[in-house]
């Protein structure tokens, strides 16, 4: 069975850093690109990185470039998402999920989700 | 950036009943959408992917329809265990996004 656990979150001041991590089992996760998504507090899904099987190619939505930085170590199946200079905006449900498509020219829909970890930007 | 707006925002429906939630994108994204069900306090699950295709597991009752800039999602006799928030989201272009999000609830 695919599983993702997402681990990591807190209270962190603003201006301060945390770093998440998502552990993965169940699949190859070397074949995957693997994004996070975030949700805040009674609000919507908003998409925030992505990255592809080898960690060289990443995309992040605007509000987070030079802020967060993804990486993944695929000899520990684990996902990873360094977040610095952090705003109470960042305030958030925190998910990793498994991006799939179909072929090379397409873009991605996500499936399975792990649980979320929480994030809290407040002083 | 693509937007993309689901209407309504909320629907209050029966068991049993025939619902639809539409999602339409600022900007054509052919068939590049897919579907999501999200309980309180759980992780979203995908149910369609390529506007279409039910993704395996999930319930023939729900289906998706479009393309362009105009889709729906229909559940087509509503059961007790659907009720729940659902989102599009379009993955023709970056940045990813995703709709508002439509809740159904009971009436």
């Amino acid at each position: 069975e695919v599983h993702l656990v997402e681990s990591g979150g807190g209270l962190v001041q603003p201006g301060g850093s945390l770093g998440l991590s998502c552990a993965a089992s169940g699949f190859t996760f070397t074949t995957y690109w693997m994004t996070w998504v975030r949700q805040a507090p009674g609000k919507g899904l908003e998409w925030v990185t992505n990255i592809n099987q080898d960690g060289r190619e990443k995309y992040y939505v605007d509000s987070v470039k030079g802020r967060f930085t993804i990486s993944r170590d695929n000899a520990k199946n684990s996902l990873y998402l360094q977040m610095n200079s952090l705003r109470a905006e960042d305030t958030a449900v925190y998910y990793c999920a498994r991006a799939r498509r179909r072929s090379s020219s397409q873009g991605f829909w996500f499936d399975p989700w792990g649980q979320g970890t929480l994030v809290t930007v407040s002083s | 950036d693509i937007q993309m707006t689901q209407s309504p925002s909320t629907l209050s429906a029966s068991v049993g009943d025939r619902v639809t939630i539409t999602c339409r994108a600022s900007q054509s994204i052919s068939s590049w959408l897919a579907w999501y069900q999200q309980k309180p306090g759980k992780a979203p699950n995908l149910l369609i992917y390529k506007a279409s295709n039910l993704e395996s597991g999930v319930p023939s009752r729900f289906s998706g329809s479009g393309s362009g800039t105009e889709f729906t999602l229909t559940i087509s006799s509503l059961q007790p265990d659907d009720f729940a928030t659902y989102y599009c989201q379009q993955y023709n272009s970056y940045p990813l996004t995703f709709g508002g999000g439509t809740r159904v609830e009971i009436k």
